[in-house]
């Protein structure tokens, strides 16, 4: 597709419950970045891939919080055990190949509602 | 994110000009970033610098001065549909490609 393609758009969870989100990034690109907005604030790095491959994980939760891009698959970011914290616009973005500054597409976000 | 600094409003009318700052402190400079965000939807890319001086692309400008640790971006003859959040990001030379740090986002109100 010729857009980063986020479901589901709105997702509420109870407190303890498993959420998952998912990522459609532009075809033919292979970074896909994962990044978290809590209340309008500052987005915050999660992971990102090289295609499959995790290529910085330094900004994911030690807990809870896991991330996958399989061939021919979504990417997909999984919080288990969900907390009221968590709660937050999550946005997935994608870069080509050879990426530059301009490069990096963000998809509209998922909203997690933990309540 | 605590370490780049936006005003959180400005208020500006149709036609007029304003300036949106922004000051960062990283441990390495390796790009700045200004995004337009209008709410509910996906973040855009207006504009990158990574050398000293000013970008300009049609209506909006954007300048750095890395010695000061300072952008802004200028947009001029303000239309209804400039009423949006505009995020400073910056990516530190010693972050992944993709890796961005944001600042919080300023929200430009745009009146008649």
């Amino acid at each position: 597709g010729e857009e980063v393609a986020q479901t589901p758009k709105h997702l509420v969870r109870g407190e303890g419950q498993k959420a998952k989100l998912y990522c459609a990034p532009i075809k033919g690109h292979s970074y896909v970045f994962w990044y978290q907005q809590v209340l309008k604030n500052e987005f915050k790095f999660l992971i990102s891939f090289q295609n499959e491959n995790v290529f910085d994980e330094t900004g994911m939760p030690k807990e809870r919080f896991s991330a996958k891009c399989l061939p021919n698959s979504p990417c997909s970011l999984e919080i288990q055990a969900t907390k009221l914290e968590d709660s937050a616009v999550y946005f997935c973005a994608s870069s080509p190949p050879e990426p530059g500054p301009n490069t990096i597409y963000f998809g509209e976000g998922s909203w997690l509602t933990v309540v | 994110g605590q370490n780049i600094d936006q005003p959180t409003e400005m208020t500006a009318t149709e036609g007029a000009i304003v300036q949106i700052n922004c000051t960062y402190q990283t441990s390495g400079f390796n790009g700045l970033f200004w995004y337009q965000q209008h709410a509910g939807e996906a973040p855009t890319f207006l504009s990158y610098n990574v050398l000293d001086g000013l970008e300009e692309k049609g209506r909006f400008s954007s300048f750095l001065s890395r010695s000061k640790g300072y952008s802004y971006l200028l947009l001029k003859e303000l239309q209804m549909k400039d009423s949006a959040s505009y995020l400073c990001a910056v990516r530190d030379s010693t972050d992944s490609w993709g890796k961005l740090q944001f600042g919080a986002g300023t929200q430009v109100v745009v009146t008649p």
